[in-house]
């Protein structure tokens, strides 16, 4: 299996803002990805991250609000830019291992006042 | 377009009665689906997936191509099967995965 430790595990923050949230993995790892959870709501890929390579966005979500970083196979960062209340959610990190199976991070929980 | 749809929000289920959690999806070709689950205060886990075809937990899901469906049944239910189910569909072996809304599945004593 694959083990993903994300950083910070909660944070408030001023609107106006940013927070970067950061993803490692235990091994090496083409693809990760990145969902929001909207309170009460389902997951929902923000963007595929590959190393190398600019992330590619899901529709409804702009490099300039979530711009990512993938440095290497093992770690990604993901940046919510200029925030607002809207953006208060729960920020996963996943990846596939053992070729379909997807492992999660424990998720960041943003508040944003 | 892919699509999951699980019609139910919150499904309320007594202990020791059958459980059946709905799973609709669109897709063209021959996806792979799975359904998830998070219980309260863990990561998201998976639970199955259908080309295992495995029973966990007492879980299992049938994929019916005919009506594009894969819902999850456990003939007896238990208490610690409480949590938040996602159904979720993969189209290509390096695609994402997209999410159904999910079910919480709540247990009666």
């Amino acid at each position: 299996s694959a083990v993903i430790s994300q950083k910070p595990s909660r944070d408030i923050c001023q609107r106006g803002t940013s927070l970067t949230i950061q993803c490692q993995v235990d091994s090496q790892v083409t693809m990760m990805f990145w969902y929001r959870q909207q309170p009460g709501q389902s997951l929902t890929l923000i963007a595929t991250a590959n190393q190398g390579s600019e992330a590619t966005y899901e529709s409804g979500f702009v490099i300039d609000k979530f711009p990512i970083s993938r440095p290497n196979l093992t770690f990604s960062t993901l940046t919510v830019s200029n925030m607002s209340p809207e953006d208060s959610s729960i920020y996963l990190c996943s990846v596939f291992w053992g070729g379909t199976e997807a492992f999660f991070g424990q998720g960041t929980r943003l508040t944003v006042v | 377009a892919q699509r999951v749809t699980q019609p139910e929000k919150l499904l309320s289920v007594f202990k020791g009665a059958p459980v059946e959690l709905k799973c609709n999806y669109s897709y063209s070709g021959s996806p792979e689906l799975f359904w998830y689950v998070q219980y309260s205060r863990q990561r998201l886990q998976l639970l199955l997936r259908h080309i295992s075809r495995e029973s966990i937990k007492g879980f299992t899901a049938d994929l019916n191509k005919g009506e594009t469906s894969f819902h999850l049944k456990k003939p007896f239910a238990q208490e610690e099967d409480s949590a938040m189910y996602y159904c979720a569909l993969r189209g290509n072996r390096d695609d994402k995965i997209i999410f159904g809304k999910g079910t919480r599945l709540h247990i009666l004593p």
